[in-house]
């Protein structure tokens, strides 16, 4: 069966500081992967997602940036945190069915 | 940008009732899927339904998609305190040129004991 992980669970980081989430998937091969970002009480905002190795499409601009080091990898990064990224970041992936599959979440607060 | 857009943003119903959540969309879609989230927590898939169908029932969940006016409808039968929840719809434009599926805003849904 499909597992998806995220770590931290959580995160405290200063403003200005560096970010890297990292979400990896078992289970499956050549997965469509999506980072999306949830603030306090709202909708999901899609921030990047890939359908490859090495293939990054962005949805928003903004300081953070996403890679696709392997096939079931995807990471999020920022090289220096502002006070709008704090929220719930969520990686999820895709099947040939259409569904997405969602990671349990990192909750980050920029302080 | 934002695709679906569910109303009403809130609903409070008594355990027993049906609750019905809408789902209006911009685009053309492949597909139109319903989630669930609990709080502080990651998404669940509903249900999915595609753009050639117009009904699809699954458990005490029942969606129906309207693809002239561009708008969905997720009703949940005989609700229960577990259903307490925030909904979301999502849109799947994947083929046409790009591969990503956009979520609205969200329904909170409240089940009053």
């Amino acid at each position: 069966s499909q597992t998806i992980h995220q770590w931290p669970a959580t995160l405290v980081q200063p403003v200005g500081s560096p970010l890297s989430l990292e979400c990896t998937v078992e289970g499956t091969s050549n997965p469509n992967l999506y980072w999306y970002r949830q603030a306090a009480g709202r909708g999901l905002q899609l921030l990047f997602y890939s359908v490859g190795i090495g293939q990054i499409s962005s949805e928003v601009p903004q300081n953070l940036s996403a890679s696709r080091p392997q096939d079931r990898q995807f990471i999020l990064s920022s090289k220096k945190l502002l006070l709008s990224d704090s929220g719930f970041y969520l990686c999820a992936w895709r099947d040939m069915t259409y569904e997405q599959y969602f990671g349990p979440g990192t909750r980050l607060t920029v302080t | 940008s934002q695709q679906g857009e569910e109303d009403p943003q809130a609903l409070s119903i008594q355990e027993g009732e049906n609750a019905t959540m809408n789902c209006s969309y911009k685009t053309s879609i492949n597909n139109l899927q319903w989630y669930r989230q609990n709080s502080g927590r990651g998404l669940v898939h509903l249900i999915l339904i595609r753009s050639n169908e117009r009904e699809k029932h699954s458990g005490r969940l029942r969606v129906t998609l309207d693809t002239s006016k561009k708008s969905s409808s997720l009703l949940i039968t005989a609700s229960r305190a577990a259903d307490t929840a925030s909904y979301f719809c999502a849109t799947d434009t994947s083929g046409n040129r790009d591969d990503k599926i956009i979520f609205g805003k969200g329904t909170r849904l409240h089940i009053l004991p």
